[in-house]
């Protein structure tokens, strides 16, 4: 199946600070999604992204797909941006795979 | 309101037991799949079903089965053949299994004495 790689593993901020997560996936793929799981466990959606770039707030992704990579930004970050981040991306096959995540911990 | 309801939230059996673990869909959405989270990990895909009737194994399958008769329910059961059964498990749907988005239930977390 296809491989998904994200980094870093983990990112610590200060309040306040921009910071860029990667997801890098090993073949062609017919969707990409990108996730933050709260602490209480919920997934919540960010973007949907095959490719291009979307914004919402300060949070922006951008997928390219060609080169098989898709970056999420975090502007001026607040606590409440703490959580693990997921790429997920879905193959020829219909699956859905994760990345490992990259946690997120945002001082104020 | 539209979404995806799991239960239980929290779930206690003694190891041997069965569990069922119940995933509603009120989206109209053709494909549900059901996932595994481990502490630290990612997800693991264990079924999903693209349309009534008809599921699929994922990557793992082993001591699990799910049924799809209805359009909105995907109930998983967690059987006495899963070695590790403790885990969180979330439930997901999509409009279209081929390029839709993903939405996902807010978990159920299992826990095996």
């Amino acid at each position: 199946g296809i491989q998904v790689e994200q980094s870093p593993p983990d990112l610590i901020l200060q309040e306040g600070a921009n910071s860029t997560l990667r997801c890098n996936f090993s073949d062609s793929v017919n969707n990409l999604q990108w996730f933050h799981q709260n602490p209480w466990g919920q997934l919540i959606n960010l973007f949907y992204i095959p490719s291009g770039t979307k914004q919402n707030g300060r949070l922006s992704a951008t997928t390219v797909a060609t080169e098989r990579y898709s970056l999420l930004y975090i502007s001026s970050s607040q606590t409440t941006d703490s959580g693990v981040y997921f790429c997920a991306v879905l193959s020829n096959d219909y699956k859905l795979s994760f990345g490992a995540g990259t946690t997120v911990t945002v001082r104020a | 309101d539209g979404g995806i309801t799991q239960s239980p939230k929290y779930l206690f059996r003694k190891e041997g037991q069965n569990v069922t673990l119940s995933c509603e869909q009120n989206l109209n959405h053709d494909a549900m799949y059901w996932y595994r989270q481990d502490p630290g990990q990612g997800l693991r895909l264990i079924y999903y079903s693209q349309i009534v009737n008809d599921f699929q194994k994922g990557d793992i399958a082993e001591g699990y089965s799910v049924s799809r008769e209805k359009k909105e329910s995907f109930p998983l059961t967690v059987t006495s053949a899963q070695k590790n059964p403790t885990a969180f498990y979330l439930c997901a749907s999509s409009i279209q299994p081929r390029t839709g988005e993903l939405f996902f239930g807010e978990g159920s977390r299992l826990t095996v004495l």
